[in-house]
């Protein structure tokens, strides 16, 4: 799997977009951009995946760069529930057998 | 869409005694489970990939016979922590493979105290 890079931590105001980028210069043409996220002392839960094209959900919006080299993930309207660890893992289409490995993450801090 | 059930929620135990985790698949049978610990302030580590049918396999430096691992049928997988003390204290989280959509559904995770 890609590895990825992510900037620690971010603040952002409540009701604005949050907008969190992720580099993974490695990814393989085959690999697939996955999202997910954890909330305080919760599981991690799934938000958006994406190969190539961007893609838009009820949670959020996934914007991948042409040479895939990067991408950003886009809360349109950040509340304060939106406050959580969000990683970018890179991660190949149906995940072979293996466990998903989890960077460091962005702390996403929704500011009142 | 995919729903991962994982209980208890939260356990204390007393060092030296054992504690059982379940991770049930609710709406969709899961080939394939693993299991995480997480330390405070930190990510998420594999411990373990279970298969249906078949022996669990550890990550370098899990012990297997401490982190005991079942996985019965498609639906459930069980972590047992066996002869626990203050040290294995983390919080547990396990997660599905959808066997039809391969997405990774996670459970809500266990907070296991050891005192």
């Amino acid at each position: 799997d890609a590895k990825t890079t992510q900037p620690t931590s971010m603040d952002c105001a409540e009701g604005r977009a949050a907008n969190l980028p992720c580099n993974h210069s490695t990814i393989s043409g085959n690999e697939y951009v996955y999202w997910y996220r954890q909330i305080h002392s919760q599981g991690p839960q799934y938000i958006i995946h994406g190969l190539k094209n961007n893609e838009t959900n009820e949670m959020a919006s996934l914007i991948i760069t042409e040479d895939r080299k990067s991408s950003t993930l886009i809360l349109p309207h950040a509340t304060l529930r939106d406050t959580a660890v969000y990683y970018c893992i890179g991660m190949y289409s149906g995940g072979g057998a293996d466990g998903l490995t989890f960077g460091k993450g962005t702390h996403l801090i929704i500011q009142p | 869409g995919a729903v991962v059930s994982q209980h208890p929620s939260w356990v204390i135990c007393k060092s030296g005694t054992s504690v059982k985790i379940e991770c049930r698949s609710l709406d969709f049978q899961a080939t394939t489970m693993f299991w995480y610990r997480q330390f405070p302030k930190q990510s998420l580590m594999l411990m373990a990939t279970s298969n249906e049918g078949s022996k669990a396999t550890y990550e370098q430096g899990v012990e297997k016979d401490k982190f005991l691992i079942n996985h019965a049928s498609l639906t459930l997988s069980t972590l047992t922590v066996t002869s626990a003390h203050p040290e294995d204290s983390s919080f547990y989280i396990c997660s599905a493979r959808d066997r039809v959509y391969y997405g990774y559904t996670f459970g809500s995770g266990t907070r296991l105290t050891v005192v």
